[in-house]
């Protein structure tokens, strides 16, 4: 199956700062990268997608940018808050990353 | 409710009993999946269906059988587990099969094998 690498596993931030996490893949064959967060206890939401037929996408303070040439894709968080401390995965062809636990200080 | 709901939320299961887990949703979506979500995996992909047929079966041992009797439920029957396989069980639906589309999960069931 596809393989999909995640990366930080941990991720810490000052709140008002940017966040980055970043995504690998493998298999070419599907063309949608989406980005779900887990807040404890709770299921996973997703927040932000984007197809390859554009490199960027962006809602209020979140933005996913995909590379196809080097196949990865990442999202990224500014201006973060305390509500954005949770687990992120990216999914690739019903295979999901290990998460990012992102915590951020207030 | 997010239009997924899976029951029951807890389960405790000795080695030998039969249970079932259900999931149903409301949102007229044509794919379902089972996802198991643990500590060492935390979202590893189960089975796939679309349009009520097994489209995926990611190397899952036979004491996981899916049942997919129409494209609003999907049931995971367990037998004979093994402590290794408590985790927390999430279904998820999309609108169609294939990987073009995102998921909404479930509330999902935790699962205890004693």
């Amino acid at each position: 199956g596809e393989n999909v690498e995640q990366h930080p596993s941990t991720l810490s931030v000052q709140e008002g700062d940017s966040a980055v996490i970043k995504c690998t893949y493998s298999d070419s064959a599907s063309n949608y990268f989406p980005w779900y967060k887990q807040e404890l206890g709770k299921r996973p939401q997703l927040i932000i997608d984007i197809r390859s037929n554009v490199g960027e996408k962006k809602d209020q303070r979140i933005a996913v940018t995909l590379n196809k040439t080097a196949k990865h894709f990442s999202l990224h968080i500014t201006e973060t808050q305390p509500e954005d401390s949770a687990v992120y995965f990216c999914a690739h062809q019903f295979y999901f990353g290990t998460g990012t636990s992102l915590t951020v200080i207030p | 409710e997010t239009g997924v709901t899976q029951t029951p939320r807890h389960l405790v299961m000795g080695m030998t009993n039969k249970k079932s887990l259900k999931c149903e949703q409301h949102l007229g979506h044509n794919a379902m999946y089972w996802y198991k979500q643990s500590a060492k995996k935390p979202l590893e992909l189960m089975f796939v269906y679309s349009l009520e047929e097994r489209v995926e079966n990611n190397s899952v041992p036979s004491r996981f059988s899916p049942e997919c009797p129409n494209s609003s439920h999907l049931f995971l029957h367990l037998h004979t587990l093994q402590p290794e396989d408590s985790a927390l069980y999430l279904c998820a639906s999309a609108p169609l099969g294939g990987n073009d589309y995102g998921y909404t999960f479930g509330s999902g069931t935790r699962l205890t094998v004693v």
